[in-house]
């Protein structure tokens, strides 16, 4: 069965620095992958996604992310946060077997220092 | 504009009262999803639906019931709130499985 693991619950960050938020996940095949952003309050926003192609995917917000087939890994990069990056984030996993269920890891909270 | 709508965005209800959560798409989507989050817990899904009268339970087991009338709507209900229902609910909708969710801002159900 496939799962997702975020190692980091928190996150703290200053702002302008760099940011990498970790994410594996286990499935047989390669599987869809997403990130998705949580602002306190709000319903979730898709950050970018992969599914087929280069391994290195640009999202929205400056937010890019690697697919490594080898670490079974999918990190979210950032080069420079910004104050209003604050948020919760999700990994999330999709199979390619036809059922369309996401699984999601137990989310990442950014806090941003100023 | 596309979107998916959830009303209320916070509700508040005593022990033992029937409540529905809505979920509107506009987007055509055929398959729709209801999550439940807790605070600093990961999303779990409840129920969801790939079309028209067509419905399943998710891998949470749950007391609410869905329905799935017609493409655009797919609501939730519980028929008697007890305070172990207070949570968020997230609903969701997609297209294909390789281009992600579009969710709802959520509905925040406090039972009391």
């Amino acid at each position: 069965a496939q799962s997702v693991t975020q190692p980091d619950i928190h996150i703290t960050v200053s702002e302008g620095a760099s940011l990498e938020l970790r994410c594996n996940y286990s499935y047989g095949a390669t599987p869809y992958l997403f990130w998705y952003v949580q602002s306190p309050g709000q319903g979730l926003q898709l950050l970018l996604k992969y599914f087929s192609g280069d391994t290195l995917v640009q999202g929205i917000k400056g937010f890019e992310a690697e697919f490594k087939r080898s670490q079974s890994s999918f990190n979210l990069r950032k080069p420079s946060v910004h104050w209003s990056d604050a948020a919760e984030y999700f990994c999330a996993v999709g199979t390619t077997s036809g059922t369309y269920k996401y699984i999601f890891g137990t989310g990442t909270r950014l806090k941003v220092l100023a | 504009e596309a979107d998916i709508y959830q009303t209320p965005r916070y509700l508040v209800i005593g022990t033992g009262k029937k409540i529905t959560l809505e979920c509107s798409q506009t987007m055509g989507h055929d398959k729709m999803y209801w999550y439940q989050q807790d605070p600093g817990m990961e999303l779990h899904l409840i129920h969801y639906s790939y079309g028209v009268n067509s419905t399943e339970k998710g891998d949470l087991s749950s007391e609410s019931t869905v329905s799935r009338i017609r493409t655009e709507h797919f609501p939730l209900t519980l028929e008697s709130a007890r305070p172990s229902h207070t949570s968020q609910y997230l609903c969701a909708s997609s297209d294909r499985g390789s281009y992600g969710y579009t969710f709802g801002s959520g509905t925040r159900l406090t039972v009391v």
